[in-house]
């Protein structure tokens, strides 16, 4: 079964650009959740997707966006960037469900996002 | 909301001998716990996770971690560390009812020879 995929490995961009990412999950998996990471901040949440519907968000500025599609690709994007907004960026896929269930969560190799 | 501490930023350990990470946690729900390493330019790879029942945790590579509810921990243990061990180690937690994960700040490990 192919691990999670996400494209592209490594961006650069400069100070204001957009930049979208993108991350197919395994095959069958549902549920897809978004993480930044930084030297400084550590592993944060950005949001969860679930069947196309965003089910967890963590604490980021509206410039961070995501969505699902039907066939549970899930793509994020990065408005009006600066320079804090590089990182790598993770996405975990898993079978999600029920509430109190545990699947586990997969992840992705990550794109690291430089902005000059 | 779920926090984690690890209490080690860096441990260096020669190759064969033990290792402890310690990791706590605070939560006022239900919580599963996970320990996860990253090598270099990868992702997350799951050692173990304590979901419910017995609190000592078997992982993959001979890692194991113990799960202690009154004192809200659950250091990751390994009783004979080799080279390939080298790599960053993060605990995470997160409330049993979403899959949104809190983790630690990492636990950066130098196995030397």
């Amino acid at each position: 079964k192919a691990g999670v995929t996400q494209t592209p490995r490594y961006l650069i961009k400069t100070r204001g650009q957009q930049v979208t990412l993108s991350c197919s999950p395994i095959s069958g998996h549902r549920s897809v959740s978004w993480y930044q990471q930084t030297p400084g901040q550590g592993l944060q949440f950005l949001f969860e997707y679930f069947s196309e519907t965003q089910r967890n968000k963590g604490n980021f500025p509206g410039r961070f966006s995501g969505r699902q599609f039907s066939n549970s690709r899930s793509e994020m994007n990065v408005s009006t960037l600066e320079l804090g907004d590089s990182a790598l960026y993770l996405c975990a896929s898993s079978y999600g469900g029920l509430a109190g269930t545990y699947n586990e969560q997969f992840f992705g190799p990550g794109t690291r996002l430089t902005v000059l | 909301a779920q926090s984690v501490t690890q209490l080690d930023s860096q441990v260096p350990v020669f190759e064969e001998a033990p290792v402890e990470l310690r990791c706590n946690y605070s939560s006022s729900v239900s919580v599963y716990l996970f320990w996860y390493v990253q090598y270099p330019n990868q992702g997350l790879q799951l050692l173990l996770k304590y979901l419910s029942g017995s609190t000592l945790v078997k992982g993959i590579n001979g890692f194991e971690a113990e799960f202690n509810k009154s004192q809200t921990s659950f250091h990751l243990r390994k009783p004979s560390v080799h080279i390939s061990d080298t790599a960053e180690y993060f605990c995470a937690v997160s409330a049993s009812h979403d899959y949104k994960l809190s983790f630690g700040a990492g636990t950066t490990v130098t196995v030397r020879a």
